[in-house]
C-alpha cells in the first residue's frame, strides 16, 4: 500500500521567511496530492492540492509542486507569517481511494 | 469549501457505557465518509471507510464490533464506541468526500472515557 513520508517534523522560521516542507510518496499509482493545516485542537483544513496531471499550482503565498518521477511533492510558503503556524499535513492518494497521510510538520512562526 | 459538522465536540462517559458521534455533510451528498483517531502530537490514523448503504471498511488492527459505523444516508455516518475504556480516549475525527474526491474534515469529538 502507499507510504507518505514527510520532513521536516518541525520547522521554525522567522517572520517573512519561506517555509517549504517536503513529502514523498511510494505508489506510483497515486495522483492526488493535498495539504491540510491543522491548528491545535482544530479540525484538518485543507490548504492547497494538486493532481498528477500538473507539477505546480499556486495560491496567493502558498504553492505546491510534483515531480511525479521523483514521487515527492513539496509545500512552499513564502513571506510567513505568526497566524501560519500550526501542523501541516500531507497527503496522497488514487483516486477514489483513501488518503494516506504523512506524520506532520510543526510550523512555527517567529514574529 | 463545503462544511462537514460532527457532533458532539466532546463528550466525558464512564468506563462501560457507549457512545455515539455524528458526522455530517451539510451542502453536499457524501458516499463516502472517513473516520479518524488523531492521538496529541500525531498524524491522523485513518480507523474505517463508510460508504452510503455499504458496509464500513475497517483498517487492520481496528475492531468493527468496537467501533460501529453506520452509513444510513448520503449525509449522515455514525461512529459508537461500545463498552468505551479509558485507553478509547482520543480525539475522533469525520471527514466527507466530495464527488470530485476533495475530502474535508468535521471539527472533531474529543472522548474522554473516566
Amino acid at each position: 500500500g502507499e507510504n507518505v513520508e514527510q520532513h521536516p517534523s518541525t520547522l521554525s522560521v522567522q517572520e517573512g521567511d519561506s517555509a517549504v516542507i517536503k513529502c514523498t510518496y511510494s505508489d506510483s499509482a497515486s495522483n492526488y496530492f493535498p495539504w491540510y493545516k491543522q491548528e491545535l485542537g482544530k479540525r484538518p483544513q485543507l490548504i492547497i492540492d494538486i493532481r498528477s496531471n500538473v507539477g505546480e499550482k499556486k495560491d496567493q503565498r502558498i504553492a505546491v509542486t510534483l515531480n511525479k518521477t521523483a514521487k515527492h511533492f513539496s509545500l512552499h510558503i513564502t513571506e510567513t507569517q505568526p497566524e501560519d503556524s500550526a501542523v501541516y499535513f500531507c497527503a496522497a492518494s488514487e483516486y477514489g481511494n483513501k488518503l494516506v497521510f504523512g506524520a506532520g510538520t510543526i510550523l512555527r512562526v517567529k514574529s | 469549501g463545503a462544511v462537514v459538522s460532527q457532533h458532539p465536540s466532546w463528550v466525558i462517559c464512564k468506563s462501560g457505557t457507549s457512545v455515539k458521534i455524528e458526522c455530517r455533510s451539510l451542502d453536499f451528498q457524501a458516499t463516502t465518509m472517513f473516520w479518524y483517531r488523531q492521538f496529541p502530537k500525531q498524524s491522523l490514523m485513518l480507523m474505517a471507510t463508510s460508504n452510503e448503504g455499504s458496509k464500513a471498511t475497517y483498517e487492520q488492527g481496528v475492531e468493527k464490533d468496537k467501533f460501529l459505523i453506520n452509513h444510513a444516508s448520503l449525509t449522515l455516518s455514525t461512529l459508537t464506541v461500545t463498552s468505551a475504556h479509558p485507553e478509547d480516549s482520543s480525539f475522533y475525527i469525520c471527514s466527507a468526500r466530495e464527488p470530485q474526491e476533495t475530502q474535508y474534515f468535521g471539527p472533531g469529538t474529543r472522548l474522554l472515557v473516566l
